[in-house]
């Protein structure tokens, strides 16, 4: 039972321009949310992160945005750059919990 | 260390075999999580050490998987009688503040055959 989605297993964008990842949950008792970049051969590092207390969190160029009532968030980078290209993964926690929640991942690729 | 150490980075044994995975948190971090990562999946939970003592091993798939901590540092996740299905990435945190905290380390690539 997949509590943590994302149904894009790819994403291509220009250079310069915005990319828009997507991640959808089912569990309503996730109330923390977090973004991890892969790249090839190492552990996942940790990008951005939102409480569920908030609708929106920016870091630079990475902004994140929680929907809870349509239990769907979204990273926004922008402007991309080549070195953007990784897999990111969307994961969840819940309130006390010390595990992550993880999705499937999308592998983003910026075209120069 | 600077980071989380996780040796050895790749492993292939045969079916049936014991196989042990290493990890070396970061110094201080008394929280160390062991996930796995199969092909084509996110990371998925195993098991959470605080110290030395497993303080949720929920996501162990079996018994034979096990994980210690003897001195609340580094870790050893074992499996034993080896499956071709046990074949996947086994990723090693650690934190010092729960989920708004980890590091996680490069991994070990095991490989049943």
């Amino acid at each position: 039972d997949q509590q943590v989605k994302q149904n894009s297993p790819s994403l291509s964008v220009q250079e310069g321009r915005i990319s828009i990842l997507n991640c959808d949950y089912t569990n309503s008792m996730f109330d923390y949310f977090l973004w991890y970049k892969k790249y090839p051969a190492e552990g996942p590092t940790f990008l951005i992160s939102i409480s569920s207390i908030k609708d929106k969190n920016e870091d630079g160029r990475f902004t994140v945005f929680l929907n809870k009532s349509a239990k769907h968030l979204s990273l926004h980078i922008v402007p991309s750059q080549p070195g953007d290209s990784a897999v990111y993964f969307c994961a969840a926690s819940r309130a006390g919990a010390n595990n992550l929640f993880f999705g499937t991942g999308t592998r983003l690729t910026v075209i120069p | 260390g600077a980071g989380v150490s996780q040796t050895p980075s790749n492993k292939v044994t045969e079916k049936g075999k014991y196989v042990e995975l290493r990890c070396d948190p970061i110094s201080g971090h008394t929280a160390l999580y062991w996930y796995r990562q199969s092909l084509g999946q996110g990371p998925e939970f195993l098991i959470y050490f605080q110290g030395t003592g497993a303080a949720d091993d929920s996501g162990l798939p079996n018994d034979r998987f096990f994980a210690v901590r003897p001195e609340g540092s580094v870790s050893t996740l074992k499996i034993q009688r080896t499956e071709r299905g046990d074949s996947a990435v086994y990723l090693c945190a650690s934190s010092s503040q729960g989920v708004y905290g980890y590091t996680f380390g490069s991994g070990t690539r095991l490989t049943v055959v």
